[in-house]
């Protein structure tokens, strides 16, 4: 089974302050991708990244970093200089081989984010 | 840019009608895919559709859900009597994958389901 724990539940920062999500995953597949989405209070979820098994280094867009440990299974998320706009909820997802490309993603609880302006 | 869009936005419904939720993919997407989030929970994978068929589905996806594809650009997500329980937001997705990729998945906006 897959299982994505995402145990903060809530976090509040004032602008301009460094956060970072955090995401732990479980899978017993060797093959997997792992992804961050973006929820507005619009409703909409926004595709912020995808990394797949293979590739542990970390990536870096802008204000964003992820933070990917395969020893820990964490593939957490980093916004530096936070925004009003970086308020929503972020969830973090998995997927794995199974189907040969029709894979289900498996969603964590997500983490709300609230910037304090 | 092509994005997944939905319709309606908002759907209020009383308990034990039948609801169509539409779906258009982005047009050259292989797979598509419905996902449900109960107010204030995780998103939730319900269904999975590929080549005119279901891929896979889970245990929410029970004999009251059905999901078609009835031309080349809508994708359907039929409740056939509603319960309170189905009130929730209604994802629709796709993804390209014709090689075993991992193609993100592109979300619509959603439709807000209330059962009364």
């Amino acid at each position: 089974a897959q299982k994505v724990t995402q145990a903060q539940t809530e976090i509040s920062v004032v602008e301009k302050e460094d956060v970072t999500l955090d995401c732990v995953y479980e899978t017993r597949d060797t093959t997997y991708y792992l992804f961050w989405y973006k929820q507005p209070p619009s409703g909409e979820l926004v595709f912020l990244i995808r990394r797949n098994s293979f590739d542990e280094q970390n990536e870096i867009s802008g204000r964003y970093s992820w933070n990917f440990q395969k020893s820990t299974s964490s593939f957490n998320f980093t916004i530096t200089a936070s925004q009003v706009v970086d308020s929503a909820v972020y969830f973090c997802a998995l997927n794995s081989l199974r189907n040969f490309g029709n894979e289900k993603l498996t969603f964590g609880t997500g983490t709300r984010l609230t910037i304090i302006p | 840019e092509p994005e997944v869009t939905q319709t309606p936005s908002h759907q209020v419904t009383q308990m034990g009608q039948e609801v169509i939720l539409r779906c258009v993919p982005i047009s050259n997407h292989l797979y598509f895919y419905w996902y449900r989030q109960i107010l204030g929970q995780k998103v939730e994978f319900l269904v999975s559709f590929y080549n005119n068929e279901i891929s896979e589905k889970s245990e929410i996806f029970d004999d009251q859900f059905s999901v078609e594809r009835p031309d080349g650009s809508n994708f359907t997500l039929k409740i056939r009597s509603t319960k309170l329980e189905d009130s929730a937001m209604y994802f629709c997705a796709s993804s390209h994958t014709t090689s075993g990729g991992f193609d993100e998945q592109f979300f619509g906006p959603g439709t807000r389901l209330t059962v009364l």
